[in-house]
């Protein structure tokens, strides 16, 4: 079954404590993005990935990391969380972002206390 | 002007009526625009592409207006099910990514 995956799925975790959130995809698709939602702000952009080793800043990058070394993964990387950082995290992968069909994973919940 | 616009509701509409809501958007440029449907607290899901003049689907319609530089989204004889969180996204024009997603329109479909 073609889909992207995401974990963990929630967690609840402290200030300053470094985590990574992964993300797969089995669709062989070069694109891969995050996103954080937050209420009344919608979907805001963190990284994308445009193939293996290629990654860019989106519209709100600071305090994340990400990486690219094979083309299915993509891992979002929180050196040293904080409570602003509480979100929806989505992980997304397309064929190519501007024409074609946007996969999202499951989401992660992350809180930062 | 914002990239992206849409009313963010919440429409409430009774079972079997159509209901449209619509997205203006600023890149002139674009040329090809998304709605996705989002359930609570769930992952975004492609509902329609619009790449022209508009697109079909059943009981969904998507059209594009260029010149007014807008895309709406009909559903007509709604179903309970409908009751989503609908999002347009269009490609904004900037760099290698450039999409833009609306904040997101909240439709309630009541029995």
């Amino acid at each position: 079954e073609a889909q992207v995956t995401q974990n963990p799925r929630y967690l609840i975790t402290v200030t300053g404590k470094k985590l990574t959130v992964t993300c797969s995809q089995n669709m062989n698709h070069e694109y891969m993005s995050w996103y954080r939602q937050d209420p009344g702000l919608g979907l805001r952009q963190i990284y994308y990935s445009m193939n293996v080793e290629v990654t860019d800043k989106g519209d709100v990058p600071e305090g994340y990391k990400v990486s690219r070394k094979e083309k299915r993964n993509f891992p979002l990387i929180l050196e040293s969380p904080s409570p602003n950082q509480t979100s929806l995290y989505f992980c997304a992968s397309s064929p190519e972002p501007r024409t074609d069909t946007q996969y999202f994973g499951p989401g992660t919940r992350l809180t930062v206390l | 002007r914002k990239e992206v616009e849409q009313d963010p509701g919440p429409f409430n509409v009774p079972e079997g009526a159509t209901v449209a809501f619509n997205c203006t958007y600023s890149n002139s440029a674009s040329q090809s625009f998304f709605w996705y449907r989002q359930d609570c607290r769930k992952e975004p899901k492609l509902l329609m592409s619009v790449y022209s003049s508009g697109n079909e689907d059943g009981r969904f319609t998507a059209q594009l207006n260029r010149a007014s530089q807008y895309i709406s989204l009909l559903i007509r004889d709604s179903k309970l099910s409908d009751s989503a969180t609908y999002l347009c996204v269009v490609p904004s024009g900037g760099g290698a990514d450039g999409l833009t997603f609306g904040k997101g329109t909240h439709l309630i479909i009541q029995p």
